[in-house]
């Protein structure tokens, strides 16, 4: 059974340009959640994507917003990217929403420049 | 103050040592609380959840919880190299949007050394 896929695994962009990420989740999985990762701030939640829609966001400026598609697949978008979005991000699928049991990719790593 | 807090570590043990890891956390309205274990360059895998408060063993693994104290922990018996790793703890909120918004600590770093 195939985990959580995501890509691509690294990125550099440069200070103002937008990115998107995309995550595919486990067969079967209609939940998809999105985190930053940071060392200064650990793992944040981002939003909730369930039978695409968004369920829950979490303290995030609307430059990070995300979408799901039909076959539970999502991406994540990040506009006017700033050096601070530098991060590991990382989606986790599951089930249902609000399932305890979530699988993470490895995760996309983000280097804004 | 953050809602969860956790030592960054390191956590330095020798093999075989049982070893005990901490969270304390602010918001009594958490439920369901989680420990994930994350390898480098990995993405978190969940090691345990519990609801309640008190013990729920796995293997080398018992996850304890005090709601009455707001303290959760993880000890890992008989530790091995391979344990070696950042262990997060997690706790989850029920949020308007009609699901679980998840809050983790910063996680602890542990090595285990042969």
């Amino acid at each position: 059974k195939a985990g959580v896929t995501q890509t691509p695994r690294y990125l550099i962009k440069t200070r103002g340009q937008q990115v998107t990420l995309s995550c595919s989740p486990i067969s079967g999985h209609r939940s998809v959640s999105w985190y930053q990762q940071t060392p200064g701030q650990g793992l944040q939640f981002l939003f909730e994507y369930f039978s695409e829609t968004q369920r829950n966001k979490g303290n995030f400026p609307g430059r990070f917003s995300g979408r799901q598609f039909s076959n539970s697949r999502s991406e994540m978008n990040v506009s006017t990217l700033e050096l601070g979005d530098s991060a590991l991000y990382l989606c986790a699928s599951s089930l249902d929403s609000g399932s305890t049991e979530a699988f993470f990719g490895q995760g996309t790593r983000l280097t804004v420049v | 103050q953050k809602e969860v807090e956790q030592d960054p570590g390191p956590l330095s043990v020798p093999e075989g040592a049982i070893v005990s890891l901490n969270c304390t956390y602010s918001n009594s309205a958490f439920q369901y609380f989680m420990w994930y274990r994350q390898y480098s360059r990995k993405g978190p895998e969940l090691l345990m959840y519990t609801y309640s408060s008190g013990n729920k063993e796995d293997g080398r693994f018992t996850a304890q919880v005090d709601k009455s104290s707001k303290y959760i922990s993880l000890f890992i018996r008989d530790s091995q190299p391979s344990d070696s790793a950042t262990y997060l703890c997690a706790m989850r909120l029920w949020a308007s949007g009609g699901s679980y918004i998840p809050t983790f600590g910063r996680g602890t770093s542990l090595i285990v050394h042969p």
